[in-house]
């Protein structure tokens, strides 16, 4: 299966400030990626899907110049929390998918803003 | 609408059998998927199912009744690690992936 190596592991960052997490497809080349965010207790939430090349496409009540994902190859996509506030703290995940295959998940970002 | 239904939370004993249950209403198929999350950690794959049936992986089984829109997970023999939320998920027709909630799984001694 595919190997995702999301950077970094946990984040702790001033309120009104941006934050910026990679998501590397490390041996897929992935034209697609999705991130997906999932407070405590709570399911995965998917937020935008990430086309290579292309703008994302975000899921509704997320606000795309909040969260601003840039595709620019075929293995990095990169989701930037924007003047993020302490709302904004959870956990983030990128995964990668292809056709009928599972998805495969990076090992999740922890957000905390204070 | 598309939605996935799973119970929030069982509880079951070390060393039983416990089955945690999946319907779903989609538009189209093109797979069901269970997966594995431990608290803070990110989804680890499971299983996969596409044809009615059951798939068999060691300790833990799944089955897939298409005409029903409904899975079930099995997992045998249960150990203290098997603690977790355990996610089904469905590919609809246009190869998106659609979440249910989880169901969290409490294993006691």
């Amino acid at each position: 299966g595919a190997v995702v190596s999301q950077h970094p592991s946990w984040v702790i960052c001033k309120s009104g400030t941006s934050v910026k997490i990679e998501c590397r497809s490390l041996d897929f080349q992935a034209t697609t990626m999705f991130w997906y965010r999932q407070f405590p207790k709570q399911s995965l939430m998917l937020m935008a899907t990430s086309n290579e090349g292309s703008k994302a496409t975000y899921e509704q009540g997320v606000e795309k110049d909040k969260f601003l994902i840039n595709h620019a190859s075929l293995t990095l996509s990169t989701l930037t929390v924007t003047s993020a506030h302490p709302e904004d703290s959870s956990f983030y995940i990128c995964s990668v998918s292809q056709g009928e295959t599972e998805a495969f998940f990076g090992q999740g970002t922890r957000l905390t803003v204070v | 609408g598309q939605n996935i239904d799973q119970p929030t939370e069982m509880t079951a004993t070390e060393g039983a059998i416990v089955q945690i249950n999946c319907t779903y209403q989609t538009s189209g198929f093109n797979g069901l998927f269970w997966y594995q999350q431990h608290a803070g950690e990110a989804p680890t794959f499971l299983s996969y199912n596409v044809l009615d049936g059951l798939e068999e992986k060691g300790r833990f089984s799944s089955f897939l009744s298409r005409s029903k829109g409904y899975s079930y997970l099995l997992l045998k023999e249960l150990q203290m690690k098997d603690s977790a939320s355990y996610l089904c998920a469905v590919k609809n027709s246009n190869y998106q992936l659609i979440w249910g909630a989880g169901t969290k799984l409490i294993i006691k001694p």
